[in-house]
Parts: structure tokens; C-alpha cells; sequence
């Protein structure tokens, strides 16, 4: 069983809806992390929180909208995506944003913007 | 700025048999982390192995080991023994003390297929 869980696995929306994605860390880490992958391309950090402090937004749309209300649990809010927003939404975990500390990620949420 | 290239696309291997998965990267910072990682069809990312900048021992994890040479500024990993169940995405990545250790920099993987 992994340390990070994201639901839902798979989700399919229009562009006008609304949805969110969860994650899950049952490791005790300080750290939670969104990263986009697209094919053919390095995953893409999003977003950084620490104790529950966003600490690093790299220049995501606002379509994109994180929220985490405690150490264990982190969620992306969505809405008025476009198609390009259609990727794979990985979600990490580390003790603390350290150099040294390895992340550790879920199973990831296969997006597709129709 | 922070860069990692993995040069090679596709890597086939014989079962059984070792492969290097090569890995350079760019940073003008001192102290800094690298790390690789496999990704299974199923699209979770698995932490494999970990190397610290002032680490003088290349690190080693069971069948993982690192190959770091500072100096070529590369860290290429070594999986030996292969086995069927280590055809995946293998993704090297890095973080940097000065540039914010939030960032985690990703290359764009290596899809190795071991071969029975």
C-alpha cells in the first residue's frame, strides 16, 4: 500500500466544470507537492506546502487552486480548464523541503479536459 | 538554472544482465541532491535511490547503485542483475540548496525494457 494516496484515479471533464483532486499522506511528512507530467515533458512542480504553508507557486494559472488544511492532506480545485490542462497530476510527500529528502508520490490522477 | 538531461529515450536489456542509465546535470550550487526514480505503467513515481553532493561513496540500494562523478557533473545509475519487472520510465531528478530545495528538477526519463 503507498504512503500517498490520490483519488480519483481517472476523471474526465468538460472545461466548465468544477472538481477536485485529493491527496493523502499517511508518512507523517511536513511537505506536500502537486507536479503536472505531460507527455514527452519533465514533470512540472506546482505547488509547495510546508506545515501547511504554500511556500512555492511556480506561475500556475489560477484555474488551478490548492488548498491544504492540514499536514496530511492536500487537494487541487479545478475549473474552467482548457485541453492543454489534460495530464497526469502527481501528488508527493517529504519529511520536510530539504535537499536530501526524497519525495515520495502517489499513483497520480489521469486528467482529461474534453 | 537547474537542468538534468537524460540523453537516452529507450534502453533495452537482456534479463539478468546489468545497465547504465546515464544522467548529467547542470548547477552552479554546492550542495545539492540527486535522485532517481521509476515509474510503472501505473504511473506511480518510486523513490529508488538518493546521492548527496558531498557523499565521497557512490550510493547503493540493493540492485541500484549510483555512479557519481562530480567532476562530469554526472550520476548515472546502475541496476544490475535486470529483471522483467524493471521495464519502467526511469526519471532523474534534482534539488539544489540556493535555488530553494522546494524544487525538485525532473529530466525526461529513460523507458527501459528488459527483454527475457
Amino acid at each position: 500500500e503507498t504512503g500517498v494516496t490520490q483519488t480519483p484515479r481517472h476523471l474526465v471533464m468538460g472545461m466548465t466544470n468544477k472538481k477536485s483532486l485529493k491527496c493523502e499522506q499517511h508518512l507523517g511528512h511536513n511537505a506536500m507537492y502537486w507536479y503536472k507530467q505531460s507527455a514527452k515533458k519533465p514533470l512540472e512542480l506546482m505547488f509547495v506546502y510546508s506545515l501547511e504553508e504554500r511556500v512555492e507557486n511556480n506561475s500556475v494559472p489560477s484555474r488551478f487552486s490548492p488548498e491544504c488544511p492540514n499536514s496530511s492532506h492536500l487537494f487541487l480545485h479545478l475549473h474552467t480548464l482548457q485541453p492543454e490542462d489534460s495530464a497526469l497530476y502527481l501528488c508527493a510527500s517529504s519529511q520536510d523541503p530539504g535537499v536530501n529528502q526524497p519525495q515520495h508520490f502517489g499513483d497520480g490522477t489521469r486528467l482529461s479536459i474534453l | 538554472a537547474q537542468k538534468i538531461t537524460q540523453t537516452q529515450p529507450g534502453m533495452f536489456v537482456q534479463e539478468k544482465e546489468a545497465v547504465t542509465l546515464d544522467c548529467t546535470y547542470d548547477t552552479s550550487d554546492q550542495s545539492y541532491g540527486l535522485f532517481w526514480y521509476k515509474q510503472p505503467s501505473s504511473g506511480e513515481m518510486i523513490f529508488l535511490i538518493y546521492q548527496g553532493s558531498y557523499d565521497e561513496q557512490n550510493a547503493t540500494e540493493g540492485r541500484y547503485s549510483l555512479n557519481f562523478q562530480k567532476a562530469r557533473k554526472s550520476a548515472n545509475l546502475v541496476i544490475s542483475a535486470s529483471q522483467l519487472g524493471d521495464s519502467a520510465m526511469y526519471f532523474c531528478a534534482m534539488r539544489a540548496y540556493q535555488t530553494g530545495a522546494n524544487n525538485l528538477f525532473f529530466g525526461t526519463g529513460t523507458r527501459l525494457t528488459v527483454i527475457p
